[in-house]
């Protein structure tokens, strides 16, 4: 079955460096998305992309934050300079293309767990 | 904007009891809602939806209707198994949009 996957499972850096957090969406979708969860916290949107730009971002995605599809199967998704407040749990999700977006279910990778020191 | 509340975890419960685990929400217009599950070390599957107001989702065993009156859609199972065990997180879509707006997460703990 085809699932979505994430890299590394863990990142652990030093406040202020850029760290990329990796994903390979399902082959034949065409939306993508980043959430992350603070520890105690809710799982928040941060950013979905589509057709090659954002097509939609959350407050929390500043210029601190960008994402990219380098090539036809990884999306990426870019912190400059990592604060603190930035540890958190990053997912991916993908979904394929539909005339009714909300049915259309998005597939999730297992996480990306970061730790900024 | 948009909000979901759940029940606080953890939720514990021997093999055999009854489920409920609590959603509420605030939207905009007519959302879709949706339970996604976590199991240890995996990431988020879609457990089951709803799409309108007093459409039931299900999937293994586990159920949730579309409250319009009372905006919630409560998560209930009549029996739960220890492979039950697992985050549930509560979700909606507004309308004419596709991201997800989550709750916190319910961990469920189920013990022989």
């Amino acid at each position: 079955e085809p699932e979505v996957t994430q890299t590394p499972s863990h990142q652990v850096t030093q406040m202020g460096q850029e760290v990329i957090l990796r994903c390979v969406p399902i082959s034949n979708h065409l939306y993508f998305y980043w959430y992350r969860q603070i520890l105690g916290q809710k799982v928040e949107f941060l950013v979905s992309f589509y057709n090659n730009e954002i097509s939609e971002k959350s407050e929390i995605f500043d210029d601190q934050f960008s994402v990219e599809r380098p090539d036809g199967s990884n999306f990426t998704l870019k912190i400059r300079s990592t604060k603190l407040e930035d540890s958190a749990m990053y997912f991916c999700a993908s979904r394929a293309s539909g005339a009714t977006s909300s049915y259309n279910e998005q597939f999730f990778g297992p996480g990306t767990r970061l730790t900024v020191l | 904007g948009n909000s979901v509340t759940q029940m606080e975890g953890p939720v514990t419960l021997s093999e055999e009891a009854f489920l409920t685990i609590n959603c509420t929400y605030t939207a905009t217009g007519y959302p879709s809602l949706f339970w996604y599950v976590q199991y240890p070390g995996e990431g988020l599957q879609l457990l089951l939806k709803a799409t309108k107001a007093d459409d039931k989702g299900s999937n293994k065993g586990f159920e949730a209707t579309y409250r319009k009156e009372t905006t919630s859609f409560h998560l209930e199972k009549g029996s739960v198994q220890v492979s039950d065990s697992a985050v549930y997180f509560c979700a909606l879509i507004q309308s004419g949009y596709s991201t997800l707006t989550f709750g916190k997460g319910t961990m469920l703990l189920v013990s022989p």
